[in-house]
């Protein structure tokens, strides 16, 4: 079945390291998203590329870094810049569905920092 | 893109149907009216969208007003597996970001 691999699940890190976070897709996407989700708050932009070698800050990007060498790869690097990284990071990709964009996302992974 | 204002909190009996509504009156002619769902500790799962006519899938119902500044998903009969944090989001096509905002919980209750 196609869809978005987030690795790993969970996430612990000490103060001051760098941590990245996985996401494959296999669905053929082009433009893929990072999110980052706060206990009982929504979802906010961190990065997203629409095309390899192509991406954009969101509205969160300061203390991330991302790259797109791959069309089907879209990591994103937690770095010690980050002040408060302890979150819920959701990776996506947009579809069209009868000419709208449709997100698909990956179950997830949540970094705690110690 | 147009911000949606949703109840905190819902529930439904199960078996009932779950009428969960949205309200966006800024919505402007190209944005088109999207549902999301979020089951504690996942990703959020598609269910449906619409831009002004009614629409229906395997999973809901979608009820856009005439004049599109509101919108009721519907859940026909809910189960206990529908309790979510659901999302409604207005975006249009070219924009690079879906706002998600807290969405509203529904609890579906045996």
């Amino acid at each position: 079945d196609g869809g978005i691999t987030q690795s790993p699940k969970y996430l612990f890190r000490k103060e001051g390291q760098n941590v990245t976070l996985s996401c494959e897709q296999n669905l053929n996407h082009d433009a893929m998203y990072w999110y980052r989700q706060d206990p009982g708050q929504g979802l906010r932009l961190i990065y997203y590329s629409q095309i390899v070698n192509d991406f954009q800050k969101g509205d969160i990007a300061e203390g991330y870094s991302v790259s797109r060498e791959k069309k089907e790869s879209f990591p994103l690097t937690v770095t010690s810049a980050q002040k408060n990284p302890t979150a819920f990071y959701l990776c996506a990709s947009t579809r069209q569905v009868y000419g709208a964009n449709v997100l698909t996302f990956g179950a997830g992974s949540r970094l705690t920092v110690l | 893109d147009a911000k949606t204002t949703q109840p905190t909190s819902m529930d439904c009996a199960e078996g009932r149907a779950a009428n969960l509504p949205c309200n966006h009156s800024t919505i402007s002619g190209n944005e088109y009216v999207y549902w999301y769902r979020q089951i504690h500790s996942q990703g959020p799962q598609y269910i449906i969208h619409g831009l002004k006519n009614n629409e229906t899938n395997e999973m809901a119902s979608l009820i856009i007003t005439e004049d599109r500044k509101s919108s009721t998903l519907i859940l026909p009969h809910a189960t206990l597996r529908d309790t979510a944090v659901y999302y409604c989001i207005v975006r249009s096509t070219g924009a690079n970001n879906l706002f998600f905002g807290t969405g509203t919980r529904l609890t579906v209750i045996p």
